[in-house]
């Protein structure tokens, strides 16, 4: 069966400090891979999503940026984080366009 | 600026009760309207992928409909319990884009034992 890991849960960083998130999938290849954000108050909302090795598409201008090293493997980094990034961040996969999404557990991020 | 509006934003119902709401997405370049329940603590996760204009889905005591020429879906509850507790999201997907899901705030919902 297949299943997502992410980390870590928690996380406080001080502003300008860098970041790495890392999402790992198992049990499935060349998933499709995705990064959200939940802010305080506010739905989930696509930051970037990958089709494959080297591929990432970004939907919303940030100082994020992702990347897909290996076939399961999605990192979401920052050279300097911003107070503005403190929230819910969430990785998920799905086999293809169009099918449902299987999420990760979530690393609640506070820039201090 | 697409929108993805869910309604309403939070309903505290008591154990029994049915209840409904509502998902509103752009009713043009359709592709994919998504359901998923997000319990406190944990992940959020698919209840429905609906395709087509028309289509009912349902799940013990859950189910959902879908308009896509205006552009809403419904997901009810029949006698909610207490383990219903939790945000529902809708999530919408246009055909034009790839893999681009816009997803609604989510209604909370609360079950009173």
């Amino acid at each position: 069966s297949q299943t997502i890991h992410q980390w870590p849960a928690t996380l406080v960083q001080p502003v300008g400090s860098p970041l790495s998130l890392e999402c790992t999938v198992e049990g499935t290849s060349n998933p499709n891979l995705y990064w959200y954000r939940q802010a305080a108050g506010r739905g989930l909302q696509l930051l970037f999503y990958s089709v494959g090795i080297g591929q990432i598409s970004s939907e919303v201008p940030q100082n994020l940026s992702a990347s897909r090293p290996q076939d399961r493997q999605f990192i979401l980094s920052s050279k300097k984080l911003l107070l503005s990034d403190s929230g819910f961040y969430l990785c998920a996969w799905s086999e293809d366009r169009g099918t449902e999404a299987f999420f990760g557990q979530g690393t609640r991020l506070t820039v201090v | 600026i697409l929108n993805v509006e869910q309604s309403p934003q939070s309903l505290h119902v008591q154990e029994g009760d049915s209840t409904n709401f509502t998902c509103s997405f752009p009713s043009s370049n359709f592709y994919a309207l998504h359901w998923y329940r997000w319990e406190t603590a944990k992940s959020p996760e698919a209840l429905f992928v609906m395709t087509l204009n028309g289509d009912e889905k349902k799940k013990g005591r859950i189910s959902a409909t879908l308009n896509t020429k205006e552009g809403y879906s419904y997901l009810y509850i029949k006698g909610s319990q207490p383990e219903d507790s939790a945000t529902y999201l809708c999530a919408f997907m246009m055909g034009t884009s790839y893999d681009k899901v816009i997803f609604g705030p989510g209604t909370s919902l609360s079950v009173i034992p």
